[in-house]
């Protein structure tokens, strides 16, 4: 079964970059991924799906300042001009025999 | 704009069944993989079960023997049944559309629109 693995915690300035990693497990590094934002005391919500090959489709009113990535097993997410309100969790998500997996989340903060 | 809000009981008794509805609003219910996602005071999300639009069904092992998913597609509504809850089930449970997509001959469903959640205590 594949496995997803992130990073617990992250930190980033101000108006600064920030690039987040989930690794999928060994045997699995063709999957495509989803990332999804979630702010304190808020639902999850949907930025954009990313494929093995970089290529990467956002959701509605997604701002241009988040953009995904990947290399080899490792899917990125890099959120530019950092602000306020992108402290938050980030969890990526996949798809695999018909079930739902999610990695384990990683909290940013914007200091 | 999809919309989706899930009701229910905010509170169960350990042993009895857990129900929520999600109701679908500014899109058909058709076509679509309809999720119910959990996530423990703390923790992070844990996937439950979804349902086809055609009533075919999966389940996250872990809960398979407690789930049952359902769908009425005439009231753009679909359920979550989890039987013989405990405290472990206490949780915020959100409903999810899932849409999906082929990539290299594979496909995925990533959660496209999500509900905002609902809050359930299992406390005698």
């Amino acid at each position: 079964q594949v496995v997803l693995t992130q990073s617990p915690s992250a930190s980033a300035s101000l108006g600064a970059s920030v690039k987040l990693t989930c690794t999928l497990s060994s045997g699995h590094s063709s999957y495509a991924i989803a990332w999804h934002q979630q702010q304190p005391e808020k639902g999850p919500r949907y930025l954009m799906k990313l494929n093995s090959d970089g290529s990467h489709s956002k959701g509605d009113g997604i701002p241009d300042r988040f953009s995904g990535s990947s290399s080899g097993a490792e899917r990125y997410l890099t959120i530019s001009s950092l602000q306020s309100e992108d402290e938050a969790d980030y969890y990526c998500q996949t798809w695999a025999t018909a079930s739902g997996v999610f990695g384990g989340g990683t909290k940013l903060t914007v200091l | 704009q999809v919309q989706l809000q899930e009701s229910g009981p905010g509170l169960v008794k350990p042993s009895e069944t857990l129900s929520l509805t999600c109701t679908v609003s500014g899109g058909s219910i058709n076509i679509y993989y309809w999720n119910w996602i959990r996530q423990p005071p703390g923790k992070g999300l844990e996937w439950i079960g979804y349902i086809y639009y055609s009533g075919s069904t999966n389940y996250n092992p872990s809960l398979k023997s407690r789930v049952t998913i359902s769908v009425d597609t005439s009231k753009n509504q679909f359920s979550l049944k989890l039987s013989s809850v405990t405290a472990a089930d206490t949780a915020v449970y959100y409903c999810a559309r899932g849409e999906k997509y082929y990539h290299d001959s594979s496909g995925y469903v990533p959660f496209d629109y999500w509900g905002q959640g609902i809050l359930v205590t299992v406390s005698s």
